[in-house]
């Protein structure tokens, strides 16, 4: 079973940048087609896929946010970071990560979100 | 506005039938699979069906996928109450700027 838990702040000013880290244990598998991704969802909305990268480092970004993500991840931790730049309070949402199954092509596996919220 | 388009609501007595769909376009759900999603209150989404009618080991056969061209269903059988909750359909969307996933926008199901 793999387990993942988001971490960062609770609480970020306007135009300041946002940095995520996504733990996973439970013996994740190494293959290159695997890997995490990153969802959030506002207050009240669906959900938004931002940002997804392979074991093999190999990275996929929702388009219109590309020039403000940033994606990587340290295998000897088995971390995944996700850094978003220049904050707007409609940034404001509950961030997910999830394992990527490329076997199956699906976000199998999520953790329980970290709210955050932009504002001054 | 999701790429893929859900029914906002859905709504059911126990025990009985209710679908749910979602559509898209030739360049996600008419070349990749659909994925279906299931999001209690305060909590994280959980996968119900995945490679469009592929249940996860541990969901009840009650529910169930399918696809055909562009649109995808959910479909659950003996509605239960613990079903109420949010459903959301995913799927790989080839775009001009490269591959990433898309969602649709939910729909709450209600068990009268």
């Amino acid at each position: 079973q793999i387990t993942l838990k988001e971490s960062g702040p609770t609480l970020v000013k306007p135009t300041q940048t946002l940095t995520l880290t996504c733990t996973v244990s439970g013996s994740p598998t190494r293959n290159g087609g695997d890997g995490v991704g990153w969802i959030r969802q506002p207050p009240g909305k669906g959900l938004e896929w931002l940002a997804l990268i392979y074991w093999d480092d190999d990275k996929r970004y929702r388009p219109s946010l590309k020039g403000r993500l940033t994606i990587t991840r340290d295998t000897s931790k088995n971390q995944v970071v996700l850094r978003m730049t220049n904050l707007d309070p409609v940034d404001t949402a509950t961030y997910f990560c999830a394992h990527y199954s490329g076997y199956d092509y699906v976000l199998d596996y999520w953790g329980q979100g970290l709210k955050v919220t932009v504002s001054s | 506005q999701s790429v893929l388009t859900q029914p906002p609501s859905a709504s059911g007595t126990p025990g009985q039938r209710v679908t749910i769909s979602c559509s898209g376009s030739s360049s996600n759900i008419g070349s990749n699979t659909v994925d279906w999603y299931q999001q209690l209150p305060g909590m994280a989404p959980k996968l119900l069906i995945y490679s469009d009618n592929q249940r996860p080991s541990g969901v009840p056969d009650r529910f169930s996928g399918s696809k055909s061209g562009t649109s995808a269903s959910l479909a659950i059988s003996g509605l239960q109450s613990e079903d109420e909750a949010n459903y959301f359909c995913a799927s790989w969307d080839d775009t001009l700027n490269g591959p990433c996933v898309v969602f649709g926008g939910g729909t709450k199901l209600t068990v009268l």
